[in-house]
Order: structure tokens, then C-alpha cells, then sequence
């Protein structure tokens, strides 16, 4: 069974820095491109970050772009999201997603993790 | 705002059928067949139901379809039921990045 379990969130203030992580479980990791996607408060669905399988390639969304990184490491099977400069529109529940095999779909996310960034 | 356009809301009653728009570019949705759509009832994870336009998952009840025509795609469920009250998010992927919808609430009446 495919699990996807982030952890790593908390309240911040702005400005500061949290890493999040997403331990995978029920498929082979290192396979798979992941991709972060998060929810804000009441509000839709926001694409973050995706890293390829490898880790070779990485993409940013406009509004994170110089300020996260993605990472991965195939060997622990775990996903990572280095947030810095943490701003107040950055709060949000942050989900880990995988692609759905053979294609660019995402087939199974997690339970997400909550990153408040308030003074 | 978000990159793809969706109605706020639409609703039905059950048995009936409701379709939900997506409204694209020539950036997204016009060049890629790569649009899904996601499930997310109150509190839960969103959960795939369509990919590639038109495409189910294992699990997912055929009264769910896609289709796309120029820079818009649908999502259409038949015979509704109570359980499919939930918010529902268009995606389209293109080679850099991927961009989601605003969501549509559906309220099954």
C-alpha cells in the first residue's frame, strides 16, 4: 500500500525557516518524480515544487522560486522541502504527491502538514 | 489567481448529471493532454479521479468522465450521489511547472 506521510510543520515567524519531509512507503521511491502541493486556509489547490526521480531536475512555482528547495534522498525513500524567508501568505497544509505510474498525474498524496507563518 | 478557470459551484440532485468546466490556454490545457481532476471532500486529501483528460484510476466509479475540447475540459459525473458532495480541482501539466484550477464546490441538493 502507497503511504506518503509529511511531517515537519509548525508555526514560524516571518522570515524564519522550516524543512518539511515526506517519508514514502509501498512503492519504489526512487522510480517516481514527487511533487509538493499546498492548500492555504480555506482556499484551493497550489502547485510548490516538483523534483524528477533522480533529483537531477527541479521545478519552482513563481511564488517560492529562490526561497524553497526541493531535495530528495532515494535511500531513506524521503522527500524534503527547505522553506526560508517565510512570509505570512505562505501558510498553508503542505502535501507530498506522486506521480501516477507512466505518467504526469498525481496518484497518491498525503495526509498533508500545517505551516502557520505569523508574529 | 489560479491559472485554469472553474465555476465557484454547481449542483444537482441525485441521479442527475453535472458537468464541471476548466478553462485553459495555449499554455496549458490546449497543448498538453495532461489534465486531471481531484476529488477533496471537507477535512480529507485530494484524491485523483480523472488523468489524462480522460483516463480513471483503479477504484474510481465509471459515472466519472473527462473530456477536453480546445482550451476547455470537463469533468462529468452521472447519476449523482451524496457522497460525491466535495470540492473538485481541475490540474493541467505542462513541461515546467503544473497549474490548478480555483476548485468547484459541488452540493448535491
Amino acid at each position: 500500500e502507497v503511504q506518503l506521510l509529511e511531517s515537519g510543520g509548525g508555526l514560524v515567524h516571518p522570515g524564519g525557516s522550516l524543512r518539511l519531509s515526506c517519508a514514502a512507503s509501498g512503492f519504489t521511491f526512487s522510480t517516481y518524480a514527487m511533487n509538493w502541493v499546498r492548500q492555504a486556509p480555506g482556499k484551493g489547490l497550489e502547485w510548490v515544487s516538483g523534483i524528477s526521480f533522480g533529483g537531477d531536475d527541479t521545478f519552482y512555482a513563481d511564488s517560492v522560486k529562490g526561497r524553497f528547495t526541493i531535495s530528495r534522498d532515494n535511500s531513506k525513500n524521503t522527500l524534503h522541502l527547505q522553506m526560508s524567508s517565510l512570509r505570512v501568505e505562505d501558510t498553508a497544509v503542505y502535501y507530498c504527491a506522486k506521480y501516477i505510474d507512466g505518467g504526469v498525474d498525481l496518484d497518491y498524496w498525503g495526509q498533508g502538514t500545517l505551516v502557520t507563518v505569523s508574529s | 489567481q489560479f491559472a485554469l478557470t472553474q465555476p465557484p459551484s454547481v449542483s444537482g440532485s441525485p441521479g442527475q448529471s453535472v458537468t464541471i468546466s476548466c478553462t485553459g490556454t495555449s499554455s496549458d490545457v490546449v497543448t498538453y493532454n495532461r489534465v486531471s481532476w481531484y476529488q477533496q471532500p471537507p477535512g480529507t486529501s485530494p484524491k485523483l479521479m480523472i488523468y489524462a483528460v480522460s483516463n480513471r484510476p483503479s477504484g474510481v466509479p465509471d459515472r466519472f468522465s473527462g473530456s477536453k475540447s480546445g482550451n476547455t475540459a470537463s469533468l462529468t459525473i452521472s447519476g449523482l450521489q451524496a457522497e460525491d458532495e466535495a470540492d473538485y480541482y481541475c490540474s493541467s501539466y505542462t513541461s515546467t511547472r503544473r497549474v490548478f484550477g480555483g476548485g468547484t464546490k459541488l452540493i448535491v441538493l
